[in-house]
């Protein structure tokens, strides 16, 4: 079945620890995405991948890395940079053609939290 | 920053009665699309309504836009207890590849 894996569903980080998500896709997408969720509110974009090799930072890309090294796959690694890290995590993938008018299909998500 | 504003934030209706959900943005958008989240799980795609479309129907969905006021609604017909979920606008810019997800209306159908 296509779709996009995420993992691990929960995650526990020590405060000053780096931490790496896992989002893996078999759609064929090339665009990808990294947004935030913190209980009751929208998703924030934290970054974005169009193609291979090159990302954009989105609107709270502080204390957060990704690489796109795969078509397939856009780790993201909370840093101990991010000073309130605990949220919701949740990736998708689009094909980004015709002015992005098509849908994007998400992950099932991560939530981390620092103890 | 977030492109959409959902109104209300939380909606509770009673089974069989009609919801609606509003979505203000704030610049000119290639197309505003509608997911669904259950809790605690990932969104889901419901409906897309292009930028030069006024309405768009999809099974018991009916999407209106109006771009001179940046503005849509979602309309969900005789509501089920299993519609109960959060859902969400996004929408989509020319030049730029990324979705911008509004702050959501948590909707409640009681049975």
């Amino acid at each position: 079945d296509g779709g996009i894996t995420q993992s691990p569903k929960y995650l526990f980080r020590k405060e000053g620890q780096n931490v790496t998500l896992s989002c893996e896709q078999n759609l064929n997408h090339d665009a990808m995405y990294w947004y935030r969720q913190d209980p009751g509110q929208g998703l924030r974009l934290i970054y974005y991948s169009q193609i291979v090799n090159d990302f954009q930072k989105g609107d709270i890309a502080e204390g957060y890395s990704v690489s796109r090294e795969k078509k397939e796959s856009f780790p993201l690694t909370v840093t101990s940079a991010q000073k309130n890290p605990t949220a919701f995590y949740l990736c998708a993938s689009s094909i980004p053609y015709d002015g992005l008018n098509t849908e994007a299909f998400f992950g099932q998500g991560t939530r981390l939290t620092v103890v | 920053s977030q492109q959409g504003e959902e109104d209300p934030q939380a909606l509770s209706i009673q089974e069989g009665e009609n919801a609606t959900m509003n979505c203000s943005y704030k610049t000119s958008i290639n197309n505003l699309q509608w997911y669904r989240q259950n809790s605690g799980r990932g969104l889901v795609h419901l409906i897309l309504i292009r930028s030069n479309e006024r309405e768009k129907h999809s099974g018991r969905l009916r999407v209106t836009l109006d771009t001179s006021k940046k503005s849509s609604s979602l309309l969900i017909t005789a509501s089920r207890a299993a519609d109960t979920a959060s859902y969400f606008c996004a929408t989509t810019t020319s030049g730029t590849y990324k979705y911008i997800f509004g702050t959501g209306t948590r909707l409640k159908v009681l049975a």
